[in-house]
């Protein structure tokens, strides 16, 4: 069946240091969103991409959807121990719009 | 605006037992969700609505019921609970297929 897969399942990096996450899709999707999870709290939406090799920027975060629109990667610059939390990407089955499924997450750890 | 509101937030449940997760949502929104979160896992559908009086199936919809009598409520039924069944669930909702998920606070369930 299709999947969702992010790389790597944890990061540690010291504060102010990049961190990326990697999502990949088993199939091609129609749009891909990605949402923060802070420890002990609920999935909250970042953002939304649509288009084939679209880039979007929210201040220090950087989304980028792959031109075959089956990989996607967010992209944080210099953390910060705000950004401790679970970043997930989502985006629909294939054959409805209806169901959307998550990938596994990357954990980030902020070391200050 | 309450947004999306879950019912209880920590269960504890024998095995065999069975009871109903509570979600409610003041947004009018179509779309209502049930995911279940595990350790490394991510977040998984159980079951979906897009509409009251029609729901769907997800990932994993096995030992667990759903109906959607209004637009607001979204009741997940847990019908003989099982340790498997052990996990955090959260409920979300969005207006239409494209749309941002809005989640509740979540549902620690443990089944001892």
């Amino acid at each position: 069946g299709q999947q969702v897969m992010q790389i790597p399942q944890y990061q540690h990096v010291q504060e102010g240091e990049d961190f990326t996450t990697y999502c990949n899709s088993s199939t091609t999707l129609s749009n891909i969103q990605w949402y923060k999870q802070r420890p002990g709290g609920h999935p909250v939406f970042l953002i939304q991409l649509v288009k084939s090799g679209e880039v979007k920027k929210q201040k220090r975060l950087t989304f980028q959807f792959g031109e075959a629109k089956k990989n996607s990667s967010l992209h944080i610059t210099a953390t910060q121990t705000t950004d401790v939390g679970t970043y997930f990407c989502a985006g629909p089955l294939s054959g409805g719009y209806q169901k959307v499924t998550f990938g596994t997450g990357t954990k980030l750890q902020v070391i200050p | 605006n309450a947004g999306v509101t879950q019912t209880p937030k920590f269960q504890v449940l024998k095995t065999g037992q069975s009871m109903t997760l509570q979600c409610a949502q003041d947004m009018n929104h179509e779309y209502m969700s049930w995911y279940r979160q595990d350790p490394g896992m991510g977040l998984r559908l159980i079951h979906y609505s897009v509409g009251a009086g029609i729901t769907d199936q997800g990932e994993v919809p096995n030992g667990y019921n759903v109906s959607r009598s209004t637009t607001e409520d979204f009741p997940l039924r847990l019908l003989s609970a099982a340790p498997s069944q052990t996990s955090v669930y959260f409920c979300a909702s969005r207006q239409g297929r494209y749309n941002e998920q809005f989640f509740g606070p979540g549902t620690r369930l443990t089944v001892l």
